[in-house]
């Protein structure tokens, strides 16, 4: 079935840096989804991407969809403690029944700040 | 508008039983995907409904189904619990509107099998 490779699977940053993580897929998605879970939360929709090249921000986030279809990156500039979390990317691949929804997931990135 | 509810949030159930949850969705919202959550595997697609049909499932055993109301709240049932069904299960919805696959989660609902 279809996988997504996220990396790096953790990262330990002081606060005011800056961040950077990538999805990367064997198949071709029409749609990059990033996402943040807090603990005991659901995940949390940050960015939506529908084209190829596309790049998006939202605040101090920004997202790109990859080229190729096959890979998206997330960066995240200036942290603070509150980016604390999981994040996902998640892809979604034209349906076979038009609007059907299935979400492919990363295995995520966690980001620990330290003050 | 009031995001994703899920009932309960937190569940302990014993081996052999059978569970029901329940995902209202966003106001408006015709889509309600179902994810399963673990430690192990990440979050695993296990089905979407809309306009009370089943229009997506992924790859699980028949013991996990689900179905939707006419006014968009959904439920999934697993039965025949087993101890590797202890996860966090995650309702989604979505406009589902033509190419929109933006998916807004719930909280999840804690299943505990012992």
């Amino acid at each position: 079935g279809q996988q997504l490779n996220q990396s790096p699977q953790s990262m330990f940053i002081q606060e005011g840096e800056d961040v950077s993580m990538n999805c990367t897929s064997s198949s071709i998605f029409n749609t990059w989804l990033w996402y943040k879970q807090d603990p005991g939360e659901g995940p949390v929709l940050l960015i939506a991407l529908y084209k190829a090249g596309e790049l998006t921000s939202n605040g101090r986030l920004t997202a790109q969809f990859g080229i190729t279809r096959k890979d998206s990156f997330l960066n995240i500039s200036a942290s603070i403690p509150s980016d604390v979390g999981i994040y996902f990317c998640a892809g979604q691949s034209i349906p076979l029944i038009q609007g059907a929804q299935k979400l492919v997931f990363g295995q995520g990135t966690r980001l620990t700040i330290n003050p | 508008k009031a995001g994703v509810t899920q009932t309960p949030r937190y569940l302990i159930k014993t081996r052999g039983q059978q569970v029901t949850l329940s995902c209202s969705p966003i106001s408006g919202h015709r889509s309600v995907s179902w994810y399963q959550q673990t430690p192990g595997q990440g979050l695993q697609f296990l089905f979407e409904y809309f306009s009370e049909t089943q229009r997506n499932k992924g790859n699980f055993p028949g013991r996990f189904s689900g179905r939707q109301f006419s006014n968009s709240r959904s439920e999934m049932n697993v039965s025949t619990l087993e101890l590797g069904d202890s996860a966090l299960y995650l309702c989604a919805s979505s406009s589902s509107g033509t190419g929109v696959y933006e998916q807004y989660f719930g909280p999840g609902t804690r299943l505990t099998v012992t």
